[in-house]
């Protein structure tokens, strides 16, 4: 399973975008990149996942360069309920598990 | 609106008890999975299902054991706490195919006196 690295924790200002970036170079042909947000006490809740270029949903978009090596969850004018741990993972297309990293720790400041 | 569910959300108990942490899922998943989580650490993976009478361990050794009778059904059991399993144990599933990310549940928070 491809290996993950992003920055451990990130500060915003309410109604900025927030952009986190992951880099995963040794991402294999069948993988997709699926972002994960974490709520303190609460389980992991899914955001969004792609294999390439852009995805878009009512709560993020996830974009994703050509070589796949890094890609980037971008949330839009966040909010203090924003404030969680999101996780890049990477794995086969339909993968028995995912692994889990430290995670970025979003802090949106009113 | 949860579509797995875990309880207790909070347990206290004694050390050498036995204990039994519930998950259940109405969705139909085949593959389940146990994480356990430490205050502020990442999530590790220490036991998954492929569907009935399948399980593995995951990566982090744990001294719980799983059971998988019923699809819906994937409870976690200790057969003696110990201190060492303080803990958040946090239960998820997952549907077929390539783009299903997966369902959590609230987690159920373990301490052992």
């Amino acid at each position: 399973l491809a290996k993950t690295t992003q920055p451990i924790s990130m500060d915003s200002y309410e109604g900025q975008e927030v952009n986190i970036t992951c880099s995963h170079n040794n991402i294999a042909t069948n993988d997709y990149i699926t972002w994960y947000q974490q709520f303190p006490s609460q389980g992991p809740r899914f955001i969004i996942q792609g294999y390439k270029t852009k995805v878009t949903n009512e709560v993020a978009s996830l974009f994703i360069p050509a070589d796949r090596k890094s890609s980037t969850l971008s949330l839009p004018r966040v909010s203090l309920s924003d404030t969680a741990v999101y996780y890049c993972l990477v794995g086969e297309g339909n993968t028995d598990k995912l692994i889990f990293g430290t995670g970025t720790r979003l802090q949106v400041f009113p | 609106e949860a579509d797995i569910y875990q309880t207790p959300r909070y347990l206290v108990i004694g050390t050498g008890k036995k204990i039994t942490l519930e998950c259940s899922q109405t969705m139909g998943h085949d593959k389940m999975y146990w994480y356990q989580q430490d205050p502020g650490m990442e999530l590790h993976l220490i036991h998954y299902s492929y569907g009935v009478n399948s399980t593995e361990k995951g990566d982090l050794s744990s001294e719980s054991t799983v059971s998988r009778i019923r699809t819906e059904h994937f409870p976690l059991t200790l057969e003696s706490a110990r201190p060492s399993h303080t803990s958040q144990y946090l239960c998820a599933s997952r549907g077929r195919g390539p783009n299903y990310g997966y369902t959590f549940g609230s987690g159920t928070r373990l301490t052992v006196v």
